[in-house]
């Protein structure tokens, strides 16, 4: 079984401020790793995600995230954000053995001030 | 269009009635997921479809949960005799593979908003 811990509820920063969201998760096989956003009445959509391989990703807007499996950890980090990235952002986890339950975090609700 | 889409967007319900959620996948994906997102929460897995077989129905909180996608296509959620704790949103998404079904992205519908009165 698998579990998902977003470690803040709510972050809230200056625009061009450094950001970052945790996501830690615990997990008895091996995992991939994802990062959905949710922007204001929309509906989930893919940010980015870890299979394999290079254990930093990057999404088309900027974010990035390592995986960090000594730690346990899938941290979400942009160098600079902008007003259009209030959003809820939710860590999710699925063991990667063939299963089909994708563990969702309570989602981190990011608002960023002018 | 072609994303997910979820009818009815909102449904009030008296509690003992039953419901029933429509989801419709995106043409020609292999898989779909339900969920169940209460507020302030994350999106709760309840069962997942590989076409029309369901394969994974452990996070149906009780028997008055059921869900079907009998040609591999649309999928029905039905909620039988609600309670206040069933109100939620519920959400649909559907990936396109199925061999490393989770390695996919999942694309999500816009949600069913259940209030049980």
């Amino acid at each position: 079984a698998q579990s998902v811990t977003q470690l803040d509820s709510q972050v809230p920063v200056f625009e061009e401020a450094p950001v970052e969201l945790r996501c830690n998760y615990s997990s008895s096989v091996s995992v991939y790793l994802f990062w959905y956003v949710q922007y204001p009445n929309q509906g989930l959509q893919l940010l980015l995600k870890y299979l394999s391989g290079s254990t930093l990703v990057e999404s088309i807007n900027g974010f990035e995230a390592e995986f960090n499996k000594s730690q346990t950890s899938f941290h979400l980090r942009k160098p600079s954000v902008h007003i259009s990235d209030t959003a809820e952002y939710f860590c999710a986890v699925i063991g990667n053995t063939g299963g089909f339950k994708t563990i969702f975090g309570a989602g981190t609700r990011l608002f960023v001030k002018a | 269009g072609a994303g997910v889409s979820q009818s009815p967007r909102y449904k009030v319900a008296k509690r003992g009635q039953d419901v029933a959620l429509r989801c419709d996948p995106i043409s020609g994906h292999v898989s779909l997921f339900w969920y169940q997102q209460a507020l302030g929460q994350g999106p709760e897995f309840l069962t997942y479809f590989q076409n029309e077989a369901q394969l994974d129905k452990s996070g149906l909180p009780s028997d008055r949960f059921f869900a079907e996608r009998p040609e591999g296509s649309v999928s029905t959620l039905k909620i039988q005799r609600t309670q206040q704790e069933d109100s939620a949103v519920y959400l649909c998404a559907s990936s396109r593979g199925s061999g490393l079904a989770g390695s996919d992205e999942q694309f999500f519908g816009p949600g069913t908003r259940l209030t049980v009165l």
